[in-house]
């Protein structure tokens, strides 16, 4: 199973929207609504942000959201703030198993 | 609430094997799928395999296949990952993390496997 393409990198300015994609295949993110976001900062655990595509968990702000359209997923954070900086990966469930996206460092400048 | 405690850092040698422990907490044990997930340094997320207690089932990625081993104890609600044969390329940060309905939601808070000689 091959890791699901982000771009390496994206950034803006506080205030600014931001979106991430995540392209996978027919037989990952285009055949599951069990798209789910993680929030890394280093040395910690991931933190889940988005859950079954567009799901927020309690307690995450909703300038985070999740879409899904054919084989790629999406990741909006609106209205960046300087502490949404870290990396962020995408995930797939696949039937019996998970693929992870490649990551993605989010800059805010 | 829901826990997941792992144990401490590791450091082995080329060939050793490592075992590590993901204690839960919070809910009950044997109904979630347990999954691990490592990152290399300066790498991303990568997924390992599962275990489901309830059934007794495993499964594991390709590439973990035959030199890794997931196990459990359900009378400590304690989930183990082995790895055998280490490389220098399994230096990572190994998490353990719950399944609860196609999501993973809570980790563990990762354990560091140094592998050098």
């Amino acid at each position: 199973q091959s890791a699901l393409n982000q771009p390496r990198s994206v950034s803006g300015s506080p205030g600014q929207s931001v979106t991430i994609s995540c392209t996978g295949t027919s037989s990952d993110v285009g055949a599951y609504n069990y798209v789910s976001w993680f929030q890394h900062h280093p040395g910690k655990a991931p933190k889940p942000i988005i859950y079954g595509v567009n799901k927020r968990p309690s307690g995450v702000p909703d300038r985070f959201s999740g879409s899904k359209s054919g084989n790629t997923a999406s990741l909006t954070i609106s209205g960046l703030q300087a502490e949404d900086e870290a990396d962020f990966y995408c995930c797939s469930h696949t039937g019996d198993s998970y693929v992870f996206g490649t990551g993605t460092k989010v800059t805010v400048l | 609430q829901v826990q997941m405690v792992q144990s401490g850092a590791e450091v082995k040698k080329p060939g050793a094997s490592v075992k590590v422990s993901c204690k839960t907490s919070g809910y009950t044990f044997t109904d979630y799928y347990i999954h691990w997930v490592r990152q290399a340094p300066g790498q991303g997320l990568e997924w390992m395999g599962w275990i489901y207690p309830h059934s007794g089932g495993t499964k594991y990625g390709q590439k973990f296949q035959g030199r890794v081993t997931m196990t459990w104890d359900t009378s400590i609600n304690t989930a183990y990952m082995e790895v055998n044969s280490l490389i220098s390329d399994d230096t990572a940060v190994y998490y353990c993390v719950r399944d609860w309905s196609g999501t993973l939601d809570y980790w563990g808070q990762g354990t560091l496997v140094t592998v050098s000689s």
